[in-house]
């Protein structure tokens, strides 16, 4: 079962600006990733950040982590037409399953 | 790279039908996982296994059923289709933890869309 919500739920952006998305959990975590998926497609991991870490960043994307509030946000900065995809965080609890959220469907207009 | 193959990316059966659906990977990875993905549901854990011939149920393993006969292979069997089983069906695979350091990092196929009538 889902154990958090992405948010928003969509997201309509312009070439070049910044575009935020957010992700709340319930349970302690081991870590937490983020995954895009292009529609149709399957998921393509982005980055994974664990718990004793607060920022983490590759490329145009920076994810934050605050255990104590237990939410995670994903930024794209600079964001591309190319960008226009669903993104999903998931939830290591213990163990080796994840839990994914509901995801964020970002559109990117040029 | 990881790659994780399913054996069909579209698939069209009828009620009562029993469906296989196949999932390679070629990185031996130890876990392999099937999900099915519908709007607004997110994904959603079928079944699991960890070691061949190993399997544990996940949220909604009910009217499927798996086999991992093999390391790279695994399979999600529809024993009976039923219209409610209509969606998109995602494989993945991932090293087991502890990993010396390495990540539980999920790697999907691209999907399987099933459609049943």
């Amino acid at each position: 079962s889902q154990q958090g919500e992405e948010d928003p739920q969509a997201l309509s952006i312009q070439e070049g600006e910044n575009a935020t998305m957010n992700c709340s959990y319930k349970t302690s975590i081991n870590n937490l990733q983020w995954y895009r998926q292009n529609s149709g497609r399957g998921l393509v991991h982005l980055i994974l950040i664990r718990s004793n870490e607060r920022e983490k960043h590759s490329g145009r994307l920076r994810v934050t982590l605050d255990t104590s509030k237990k939410s995670s946000s994903l930024l794209i900065t600079a964001s591309r037409a190319a960008d226009t995809a669903s993104y999903f965080c998931a939830r290591n609890n213990a163990g080796n399953m994840l839990t994914f959220g509901g995801g964020t469907r970002l559109m990117v207009k040029p | 790279d990881v790659k994780v193959t399913q054996s069909s990316r579209y698939l069209v059966k009828r009620t009562g039908e029993k469906v296989f659906l196949e999932c390679v990977q070629d990185m031996d990875h130890e876990n392999m996982f099937w999900y099915r993905q519908d709007p607004g549901l997110g994904l959603r854990l079928i079944y699991f296994s960890y070691d061949v011939k190993m399997k544990e149920k996940g949220d909604i393993p009910e009217g499927y059923s798996v086999s991992r006969e093999k390391k790279e292979r695994f399979s999600l069997i529809l024993e009976s289709a039923s219209t409610n089983q209509t969606s998109m069906y995602l494989c993945a695979s991932s090293l087991a933890l502890p990993a010396g350091g390495l990540t539980d990092t999920q790697y999907f196929g691209p999907g399987t869309r099933l459609t049943v009538l």
